[in-house]
């Protein structure tokens, strides 16, 4: 148990939708990093959140957003899905940036986009 | 631009056999994690180690920062050791991006 909450544990969408995943880091995190990591790959760092604040940025377009809020909660919102954005995502938690210390992961959302 | 890379990519052991898994990075490194990740996907943190040596139980990691590479040791394994064993870095100029390895694949035959 990492105390990282991660939900829903699959979804299932179609081309064109949008989706909302949602993330609770452990309290007195500061720092929440989202990744997308596809089958048989590594995890891909799409951004972080530093108090709520958009603090560095993958390689992923725009249509990819988050939010962090005061409560350790955040999402990540990728709009206008597409068939490539099927994969597990990762969002991991760190008590402080820069991130020089231990990240705690949770246990991932499963998207398939259809 | 910025190499992780991890061998071997795949690692077959019989219960009770040692193995090194081995990370190379290519720049300056102010974070480097190793990471065991289930068949359910879930990533658990091993080692914090940007440098030097830490051990825990059966398990030890080595870096040697200077020469860019991080080892990671698997003492004894167990069928329960089996799973995507990932390295990741943070680098000194971008210490945001974590980047991770393709991983090593450890398969543990009873």
């Amino acid at each position: 148990e990492t105390g990282v909450t991660q939900s829903p544990t699959h979804l299932i969408k179609t081309r064109g939708q949008q989706v909302t995943l949602r993330c609770s880091s452990q309290s007195g995190h500061n720092t929440v990093s989202w990744y997308q990591q596809a089958l048989g790959q590594g995890p891909q760092f799409i951004f972080q959140y530093y108090r709520e604040e958009e603090n560095g940025r993958g390689n992923f377009p725009p249509r990819f957003s988050g939010l962090q809020f005061p409560n350790y909660s955040s999402e990540l919102n990728v709009n206008a899905l597409e068939l490539d954005d099927s994969a597990l995502y990762l969002c991991a938690s760190s008590l402080e940036l820069p991130v020089t210390d231990t990240q705690y992961f949770g246990p991932g959302t499963r998207l398939t986009v259809l | 631009g910025i190499q992780v890379e991890q061998s071997p990519p795949d690692l077959i052991l019989q219960e009770g056999a040692n193995s090194t898994l081995r990370c190379n990075f290519s720049d300056s490194v102010n974070n480097l994690q190793w990471f065991h990740q289930n068949p359910w996907g879930q990533l658990i943190n091993l080692f914090y180690i940007p440098s030097g040596t830490k051990q825990n139980g059966r398990l030890s990691a080595t870096t040697v920062a200077t020469e860019r590479y991080s080892l990671l040791y698997i003492s004894s394994s167990q069928t329960t050791d089996s799973g995507v064993y990932f390295c990741a870095v943070g680098y000194t100029y971008n210490n945001n991006d974590m980047r991770f390895g393709a991983g090593t694949r450890l398969t543990v035959k009873p």
